[in-house]
């Protein structure tokens, strides 16, 4: 699986949008991306996952590059509670199972 | 559904005494993984299975660590015996089809002293 860099913490205003970076300049073509949180003393969550084109669901959107090469996950509207550790995972669409955790990006929403 | 459920949450024991952290996925789903998350080392996959099979078991630390799926709905993870450094959060995920969407149960909250 291609490997992922993070900036390691951001901040973002209450109300504002979040754009949180992930670099996969190696990711392949059956290569997906995947985003999970990490609220404190919670466990991961699912946000959501693309392949080439641009997803939107209820908690985020994401943008890929034409390129695929990065990606941006986006919370429109971030609120305090979305202050937690954003996972960015590359993994082929033909591997079941196994999915590997980076560092992250500490996203802090301040008031 | 109530989601992935992780008993207990917090466990505290004595060095050489055996643990036992079960867990109960999400009905329907194949997969079943166990996490191991600590300050050092980040999230790590222990093992994971599929339809009650040990698929992949490369991540296990040691003998000490034994897991096992007797049915669909349920999954331990043993420490036999437990060290100082076992100390971590056990997370328990479970998925329909071991591809999206993965969902986390709360953790046990492991202290070996």
């Amino acid at each position: 699986d291609a490997k992922t860099t993070q900036p390691t913490s951001m901040d973002c205003a209450e109300g504002r949008a979040a754009n949180l970076p992930c670099n996969h300049s190696t990711i392949s073509g059956n290569e997906y991306v995947y985003w999970y949180r990490q609220i404190h003393s919670q466990g991961p969550q699912y946000i959501i996952h693309g392949l080439k084109n641009n997803e939107t669901n209820e908690m985020a959107s994401l943008i890929i590059t034409e390129d695929r090469k990065s990606s941006t996950l986006i919370l429109p509207h971030a609120t305090l509670r979305d202050t937690a550790v954003y996972y960015c995972i590359v993994r082929s669409g033909t591997s079941y199972g196994k999915l590997t955790f980076g560092q992250g990006t500490i996203l802090t929403v301040h008031p | 559904d109530a989601g992935v459920i992780q008993s207990p949450r917090h466990e505290v024991t004595e060095m050489g005494q055996e643990v036992t952290l079960r867990c109960k996925p999400i009905s329907g789903h194949d997969y079943l993984f166990w996490y191991r998350q600590t300050m050092m080392r980040g999230l790590e996959l222990l093992i994971y299975f599929n339809n009650n099979v040990p698929i992949d078991d490369s991540g296990m630390p040691e003998d000490r660590f034994s897991a096992k799926m007797p049915n669909a709905s349920f999954s331990t993870l043993k420490i036999q015996p437990s060290e100082p450094r076992d100390s971590a959060v056990y997370f328990c995920a479970s998925s329909l089809d071991g591809q999206f969407g993965y969902t986390f149960g709360s953790g046990t909250r492991l202290t070996v002293v």
